[in-house]
């Protein structure tokens, strides 16, 4: 069954730096998803990506964080200066999109980021 | 807005026992209705979802769940449970597609399920 790969599985970085979070998303979707999961917390809702551009983020998405889809396969999620309580999992997702799959298709999720900033 | 209630934090059960988790749900447009399951120190599974049709949806290793429109609910079963079914349990919504993909998901705060033998 395809699968939604995240790399890498755990992630620490020191706060103010800069991190990548990378995701191959499922070959023929076409809707792409960044959520994030603070430690204990229920699942919340980043950003969604669709046609290369984004087409909704949520408040948690500021200035600081940016997604991409720089060749076609790969799907980033870059924060710029982590701070202490970007410190969770992050989740991608892809979706394939036509209508006519909506049916047989929910989202697909791969197995998370966890990002510690210490 | 759509927002999600799973009034249960926790529901311990004995093996073999049956278990209901809830879930409702609010929205001012049709919803698509989904269930994941989240193993300890695991990414998200679907369980199962409700796109359309049939009210009674069966997923995944043995669980179903029942489309209640006039109640707005969407809750998770399972006749007899295993221990292995200890995990955390999300309800999710979404919106019912505007150009023909799915909108963000809102997920519910979990449930986790504690079995017991």
């Amino acid at each position: 069954e395809p699968e939604v790969t995240q790399t890498p599985s755990h992630q620490v970085t020191q706060m103010g730096q800069e991190v990548i979070l990378r995701c191959v998303p499922i070959s023929n979707h076409l809707y792409f998803y960044w959520y994030r999961q603070i430690l204990g917390q229920k699942v919340e809702f980043l950003v969604s990506f669709y046609n290369n551009e984004i087409s909704e983020k949520s408040e948690i998405f500021d200035d600081q964080f940016s997604v991409e889809r720089p060749d076609g396969s790969n799907f980033t999620l870059k924060i710029r200066s982590t701070k202490l309580e970007d410190s969770a999992m992050y989740f991608c997702a892809s979706w394939p999109g036509p209508i006519s799959y909506r049916n047989l298709y929910g989202y697909t999720f791969g197995s998370g980021t966890r990002l510690t900033v210490v | 807005a759509q927002s999600v209630t799973q009034l249960d934090s926790q529901v311990p059960v004995f093996e073999e026992a049956p278990v209901e988790l809830r879930c409702n749900y609010s929205s001012s447009v049709s919803v698509y209705l989904f269930w994941y399951v989240q193993y300890p120190n695991q990414g998200l599974q679907l369980l199962l979802k409700y796109l359309s049709g049939s009210t009674l949806v069966k997923g995944i290793n043995g669980f179903e769940a029942e489309f209640n429109k006039s109640q707005t609910s969407f809750h998770l079963r399972k006749p007899s449970v295993h221990i292995s079914d200890t995990a955390e349990y999300f309800c999710a919504v979404s919106e019912t597609a505007r150009l023909g993909g799915f909108q963000k998901l809102v997920f519910g705060t979990g449930t986790r399920l504690l079995v017991s033998p």
